[in-house]
């Protein structure tokens, strides 16, 4: 039972261009939502997070967006860079449990220069 | 935001062996956690690592076999047991500091079972 889905394994993006990172989730009491970002041989580096409270949040070139009537989420890269190169994953969290993360399967960007 | 250790970064391992994976924090933090991606995968939650008490496994996860310690706020250990190929996968501690809802990752341990 796949809670989390990120669909597109993949993403391939010119430098500079905006990159969209898309998230599904299944489980209507997440009410909590980030995305982490990960290099090869290293763990995964917090980028934003989502309150359910919220539609919108904007860190610099990122923003995550939520869209809770449809279970979507998306992240924004823009503009993105050849450093953004990375595997993106989408994880949310019921609170009401702690901050115990269900994670989707990840998206490989890949920013072309 | 704090700084996680994890020691060993990568072993191989002969099957049937066990090993101990240490997690070690520059500060106090509120609550610790385990996790597994196999290869391939998404990364699983094993368990919450509870200070001075047994930790919280989740489904599919048990203490005979992923024994954890938490000592103290600050340290934390995962031990793979009785070990197979299919044990195979890099295991990452996470932690979470007070009033803040993000949890931040050591660099994770790759395990080889051979």
């Amino acid at each position: 039972d796949q809670q989390v889905k990120q669909n597109s394994p993949s993403l391939s993006v010119q430098e500079g261009r905006i990159s969209i990172l898309n998230c599904d989730y299944t489980n209507s009491m997440f009410d909590y939502f980030l995305w982490y970002k990960k290099y090869p041989a290293e763990g995964p580096t917090f980028l934003i997070s989502i309150s359910s409270i919220k539609d919108k949040n904007e860190d610099g070139r990122f923003t995550v967006f939520l869209n809770k009537s449809a279970k979507h989420l998306s992240l924004h890269i823009v503009p993105s860079q050849p450093g953004d190169s990375a595997v993106y994953f989408c994880a949310a969290s019921d609170l009401r449990y702690g901050n115990k993360l269900v994670f989707g399967a990840g998206t490989i960007l890949r920013v072309k220069s | 935001s704090a700084v996680i250790s994890q020691k060993p970064s990568r072993d191989i391992c002969q099957r049937g062996t066990s090993l101990t994976i240490q997690c070690q924090v520059d500060s106090q933090v509120t609550m610790m956690f385990w996790y597994r991606q196999q290869p391939g995968q998404s990364l699983t939650l094993i368990a919450t690592a509870n200070q001075g008490s047994e930790a919280t496994y989740e489904s599919g996860f048990v203490i005979d076999k992923f024994p954890i310690s938490r000592p103290n706020l600050t340290f934390s250990t995962l031990t793979v047991s009785n070990m197979s190929p299919e044990d195979s996968s890099i295991y990452l501690c996470s932690v979470l500091e007070s009033g803040r809802t993000e949890a931040f990752f050591g660099q994770g341990t790759r395990l080889t079972v051979v």
